[in-house]
Formats: structure tokens, sequence, C-alpha cells
């Protein structure tokens, strides 16, 4: 089974700043995706960003970009030019590949960023 | 387009009462996924359908819960009696393709209160 690690409860950055949630997870297979997804008060789960294991290449979207570390098991967020809509609950989500198996998000606990003004 | 309705947006019940709540898909998403959000956790998987069969539902507690989603579109969650330990959100989301490596899209969830 996997395991998804968000080591930081709670986190907050002032307005324009930068700030890296960090994540990490545990699994033995070698093809699967990784998500980000904001739960902002509203609860709707709202994705963020999208990683795919064989690609080696960072993924960005706009002022969010991850470090994808492979070897490490590590995948964390930043966030540039923070602003107070970012204000959420941040989740990150791994979803395995394997070969005839339900394909399922696996969520860590999530961390609660505020962005100050 | 429309995306993942739900309802009801919040619920109360004693214990030992039952309660659904109702899941409207993203029209032409053939997988959804019930999740139940307990406070301050990460989302956890209930039940997986694919069209109007059932993928995964290994880790729902079918002694007091169950789901049926009807000609592979809306789709109802039931609790039977209800435990004090069910108080959580429970969202419904969906996804275009049958891997959902795109993600899913979320509905804003059910908020059950069990007193």
């Amino acid at each position: 089974a996997q395991t998804v690690t968000q080591s930081q409860p709670e986190m907050s950055v002032q307005e324009a700043e930068t700030v890296t949630l960090s994540c990490t997870y545990d699994t033995s297979e070698s093809n699967y995706y990784l998500f980000w997804y904001k739960q902002p008060p509203s609860r709707q789960m709202i994705l963020v960003i999208r990683q795919e294991a064989y690609k080696q290449q960072n993924a960005t979207e706009n002022r969010f970009s991850v470090n994808f570390q492979k070897a490490a098991k590590s995948f964390s967020l930043k966030i540039s030019d923070s602003q107070l809509g970012d204000t959420a609950m941040y989740f990150c989500a791994f979803m395995n590949l394997l070969s005839g198996s339900a394909r399922q998000l696996t969520f860590g606990s999530g961390t609660q960023l505020t962005v100050l003004p | 387009e429309a995306g993942v309705a739900q309802s009801p947006r919040y619920k109360i019940i004693e214990k030992r009462q039952s309660v659904a709540f109702w899941c409207n898909p993203i029209s032409g998403h053939a997988t959804l996924y019930w999740y139940q959000q307990i406070l301050g956790q990460g989302p956890k998987l209930l039940i997986q359908f694919q069209n109007n069969g059932v993928v995964d539902d290994s880790q729902l507690p079918k002694d007091r819960f169950s789901a049926e989603r009807l000609k592979g579109v809306d789709s109802t969650l039931k609790i039977q009696p209800a435990k004090l330990e069910d108080s959580a959100v429970y969202l419904c989301a969906s996804s275009l393709e049958s891997a959902g490596t795109y993600g899913y899209t979320f509905g804003s969830g059910t908020r059950l209160t069990v007193v």
C-alpha cells in the first residue's frame, strides 16, 4: 500500500513571497502520478499541478512548480508570488499506475497555508 | 462545463438515524468516486464506480454504508445507522477517462454531523 506524508500541518507566508510545501511518499512501484490539490474553505478540491513519475522535468503551472525527486520519493510544491487567494489546505496525492489495479488517489493529511497581507 | 453537483451541503442527524447523499457527476464522466474526509485528515476513498459497476469498495464499511450509481450517472451514498465517528465531509468526484490520470473533478461535499 502507498502512503503519503505531509509533515507540515500549518505554514504561513507573506503576500508576494515564496513558500515551499513538503511531501514524501512510499511506494515500491515505478510508474505513478503525483498531484497537488488545493482545498479552500468552500471545500471543493481543486487540482493545482500534476507530475508523471517517468518524466524527469519538473511540472510548472504559472506561479506553481514542483521539485520531484524520484529517488528520494519527495514531491514538494513551490508557490511563487503568494497571493491572498492561495490561502487554503493543500493536499499531496499519489496515484499508482500498476496494470490491473484500480486507479485511485491516496492523499496526505494536508498542509494549511495562510498568506498574510 | 457544469461541475460535480452534491446535495445536501450540510446535514445534522442523531446517531442511529439514516442519511443519504446525492452526487451528479460531470456529463460524460464514466468514473465516479466517493471519499470521506474526517476533520484534519486527507480524503479517504470509500468506493469507486466505472459506469454503473463497482470497481473498488474495499474500504466501504458495508455493515452500515451502501452506494449505488443508477444508469451510470447519478450516485447515492447511504449510511444506516449512523455513528458519531461518521461525522465528516463526504466528497464526490468524477473523471473523464478511466485512468483518472489527469486528476479528478470534485464536488463541494456534504458536511455530516452526527450527534
